[in-house]
């Protein structure tokens, strides 16, 4: 396994356009994590899947963000109808259970610019 | 709203000086403390995670305590090198995920 792997690593798109991001985490994780994290200020959650089941969302996420995790391994992060508010680091990270005594497990970002 | 704070936001020091960063978070129902380095162009990397009040652990030249009734850790680093420069995060667990604060940038220069 080569950990968490995200891609795109940089996605540059035009105000109004549709984005999707994927994360495929460690394989034998259950928990998948995305966050959010712009310049100057810390990671911020976004969502969490166990599994397949996405558990909780954050009230950062407005209806133009879905997140799916269809088969609980690769996950996708789908945003609609983008803004130049969401440029930021996209973050995914992994963990085999929500209280790890390991820490979590974080791929390199997908950095998305709207322009 | 539950607030992670670090301090100082940044810092310079010189190779060989020692350093330490602290990271305030709510002290009701602690679960665990989590420390990562992250570099540029990098991926965060884990550190240390911690439990108990009064923890302290260490890897390498770099240590962590925990207070978990005051709702305080300290980061260590001694004699820092070059290539500790990076943004130290903490981040406490809050209803099963990871509460960051905003990091503390550290640049060590030659």
């Amino acid at each position: 396994d080569t950990g968490v792997s995200q891609n795109p690593r940089h996605k540059i798109t035009k105000r109004g356009q549709n984005v999707t991001f994927r994360c495929d985490p460690i394989s034998e994780h259950n928990r998948l994590y995305w966050y959010r994290q712009t310049l100057g200020q810390g990671p911020e959650f976004l969502t969490y899947f166990q599994n397949e089941a996405q558990l909780e969302k954050s009230r950062l996420l407005s209806d133009r963000f879905s997140a799916e995790r269809p088969k609980g391994s690769f996950s996708t992060l789908e945003i609609q109808r983008t803004e130049q508010g969401d440029s930021a680091m996209y973050l995914c990270a992994s963990s085999f259970q929500g209280l790890t005594t390991d820490g979590y497990t974080f791929g390199s970002g997908t950095r998305l610019t709207v322009v | 709203i539950l607030n992670v704070e670090q301090s100082p936001q940044s810092l310079h020091v010189q190779e060989g000086d020692s350093t330490n960063f602290t990271c305030s978070f709510p002290s009701s129902n602690f679960y665990a403390l989590h420390w990562y380095r992250w570099e540029t162009a990098k991926s965060p990397e884990a550190l240390f995670v911690m439990t108990l009040n009064g923890d302290e652990k260490k890897k390498g030249r770099i240590s962590a305590t925990l207070n978990t009734k005051e709702g305080y850790s300290y980061l260590y680093i001694k004699g820092s090198q070059p290539e500790d420069s990076a943004t130290y995060l903490c981040a406490f667990i809050n209803t099963d995920k990871l509460i960051f604060g905003t990091g503390t940038r550290l640049q060590v220069f030659p």
